[in-house]
């Protein structure tokens, strides 16, 4: 069965540096995507990020990159230069083959102060 | 038109009260999604309508009955609820299974009383 693990319910991050959000997963099925999401508290969730388990490259859209390393199945999300925007819970997520379901990770709450 | 839109915003219901929700979407998406979000938790998945067929019903109660009138629509059909469903109920879209993530709307925020 599929899982996914965020250990950190909550981070700060002071703004312009940099920060790491852990996500680990857990899968027998040899083709999977993950994703990133971002929910402000409006409560709309956001695509951040995606990347496939046969992608040779990681994932970089804009700020956001991903950090995929495979034999260890984790999925970091690097944001670049934080911004007050960017406060919010962030989830991981993943869609095993070409189902449909995508299950969520429990989520971080980053917090980026000024 | 890149937006899923939900309809309405807030809902407070009685437990014995019938009510639907609404999810749009103009995107040419083939897939549409319920979800539901309890206060600080992931979402959940509830149902996934492919090409406006049922695909997926992760063993919801029957007081939950989803409906895909046609390609842009998703209703969510809702009756003799309880308190414990009062949740923020998130629709989505898809163009299919590949790379793309998912379009969410933002949500009906529902109070069962």
């Amino acid at each position: 069965a599929q899982k996914i693990t965020q250990t950190q319910p909550g981070m700060f991050v002071q703004e312009k540096e940099a920060v790491t959000l852990d996500c680990t997963y857990d899968t027998s099925d040899p083709s999977y995507g993950l994703f990133w999401y971002k929910q402000p508290s409006s409560g709309e969730m956001i695509f951040l990020i995606y990347q496939g388990s046969y992608d040779q490259q990681n994932a970089t859209e804009g700020r956001y990159s991903l950090n995929f390393q495979k034999a260890r199945k984790s999925a970091n999300l690097v944001i670049s230069a934080s911004q007050l925007g960017d406060s919010a819970m962030y989830f991981c997520a993943m869609r095993e083959g070409g189902g449909f379901k995508t299950i969520f990770g429990a989520g971080t709450r980053l917090f980026v102060k000024a | 038109d890149t937006e899923v839109t939900q309809t309405p915003k807030h809902l407070v219901m009685g437990m014995t009260n019938k009510k639907s929700l609404k999810c749009e979407q103009h995107m040419g998406h083939r897939a549409m999604y319920w979800y539901k979000q309890k206060a600080k938790k992931p979402p959940e998945l509830m149902f996934v309508y492919s090409y406006e067929k049922l695909s997926i019903n992760e063993s919801v109660p029957s007081r939950f009955s989803p409906e895909c009138p046609n390609s842009s629509l998703l209703n969510l059909h809702l009756h003799a609820l309880q308190p414990e469903d009062s949740a923020l109920y998130l629709c989505a879209s898809s163009l299919g299974v590949g790379r793309d993530g998912y379009t969410f709307g933002s949500g009906t925020r529902l109070t069962v009383v």
